[in-house]
Formats: C-alpha cells, sequence, structure tokens
C-alpha cells in the first residue's frame, strides 16, 4: 500500500531551527513529485513547493521562497521542510503530497505535521 | 499568484445537485486544463476527487463531476449525500510552473 508518512508535531519558539520530514513507501519514489501544502488554523490550502526527487529540482511559490527550504534524500525516500529561523506566522499544520507530473493532482497525502512556534 | 475565487459556503438537500464554482484568470484556470479539486474533512489530510478538470480517481464515487469554461472550473455534486458535507478546495496549475489553491467552499447537507 502507498504512504506518506511525516514526522510528529513539534513545538518551537520564534528564531529557532526546525527541520520536517516527509517519507514515502509502497511506490517507486523517486517516480513522483512530492509537495508541500501549509494550512493555518481555521484557514484554507497554500501550494509552497514542489521537488522531484529523482534530480532534486524544486520550483517554489515565491511567497515562502528565501523563507523555507525543501530537499529530498531519495536513498531513504525521504523529502525534507525546514526553516533556519521560525516565526510565530509559521504555525501550521504543514502537508506533503505526491503527483506522477508536475500538472498531476495530487492522488496521496501524508498525514499532516502540526508545528507551532510561540513564546 | 493570486488564490482562486471560490464561494465560502454552498448547500443543498439530499439527493439534489449542487454546484461549486472556482474562478481564475488566463494564467492559470483559463489556460490549462489542469484543474484538481480536492475534499478535506474536519482534521484529515485533503484527498483528491478531480483531476486534470474532469477526470475521477480510481475509488471516487461518480457522484462527482467536474467541468471548465473559460477562467472558471466547477465541481458539481450529484446525489447530495450527508457524508458530502466537508471542505472543498480547487487547484490550478499556473504560467508560473507552480499551483494555486481557491479559498475553499463548505458544503452543507439541509
Amino acid at each position: 500500500e502507498v504512504h506518506l508518512v511525516q514526522s510528529g508535531a513539534e513545538v518551537k519558539k520564534p528564531g529557532e531551527s526546525l527541520r520536517i520530514s516527509c517519507k514515502g513507501s509502497g511506490y517507486s519514489f523517486p517516480t513522483y513529485l512530492i509537495t508541500w501544502v501549509r494550512q493555518m488554523p481555521g484557514k484554507g490550502l497554500e501550494w509552497m513547493g514542489m521537488i522531484d526527487p529523482s534530480d532534486s529540482h524544486i520550483n517554489y511559490n515565491v511567497s515562502f521562497q528565501g523563507h523555507v527550504t525543501i530537499s529530498a534524500d531519495k536513498s531513504i525516500s525521504t523529502v525534507y521542510l525546514q526553516w533556519s529561523s521560525l516565526k510565530a506566522s509559521d504555525t501550521a499544520t504543514y502537508y506533503c503530497a505526491r503527483s506522477y507530473v508536475v500538472t498531476g493532482g495530487m492522488d496521496v497525502w501524508g498525514q499532516g505535521t502540526t508545528v507551532t512556534v510561540s513564546s | 499568484q493570486s488564490a482562486l475565487t471560490q464561494p465560502a459556503s454552498v448547500s443543498g438537500s439530499p439527493g439534489q445537485s449542487i454546484t461549486i464554482s472556482c474562478t481564475g484568470t488566463s494564467s492559470d484556470v483559463g489556460g490549462y486544463n489542469y484543474v484538481s479539486w480536492y475534499q478535506q474533512h474536519p482534521g484529515k489530510a485533503p484527498k483528491l476527487v478531480i483531476y486534470d478538470v474532469s477526470n475521477r480517481p480510481s475509488g471516487i464515487s461518480n457522484r462527482f463531476s467536474g467541468s471548465k469554461s473559460g477562467n472558471t472550473a466547477s465541481l458539481t455534486i450529484s446525489g447530495l449525500q450527508a457524508e458530502d458535507e466537508t471542505d472543498y478546495y480547487c487547484s490550478s496549475y499556473t504560467s508560473s510552473s507552480s499551483w494555486v489553491f481557491g479559498g475553499g467552499t463548505k458544503v452543507t447537507v439541509l
């Protein structure tokens, strides 16, 4: 069975760094693109960026570029989302999801990772 | 990239059909046949119900259908059921080689 399993909830202080992960199983991991999606509390979905695990090519939403870094380690079927300096406004649930092509729908989603940033 | 425009809420009685609109621009919805729709129950991850404007993934009920005209895409749910009451989001590929979501629509079954 195909799964994307995300790392657990995090509670951090402003200014701290963080890396969350998304591990794929049950399929050929390098064959599918992985997207990160943000959902702030009580709000809608926001497309953050997409990575091709086969070559680590990344497309960022310009609104997030420079504040987050997306990376992949295909040897362990894992994609990461990281911050070097968190802000309170980064408090949200973050989902990873896969798609077969850049223009394709996201057919498998992780369970979500809730990040809380508070002093 | 501005979010696509969806109505905040749509409601219907059991058995009826409802349609959710999703309006963008010629740089997203109008420019590509790459519109997806997602269903999200509270506290759960989104679920793909329509891709490429009108295609249903395996396992999705044929009560869900999608279409597009110009800069507006639509999701129709026919034979409305209690289990359909939740949030729906559209998403479109854009000329920036990225994706943009709509603001979401809450469907209420009366």
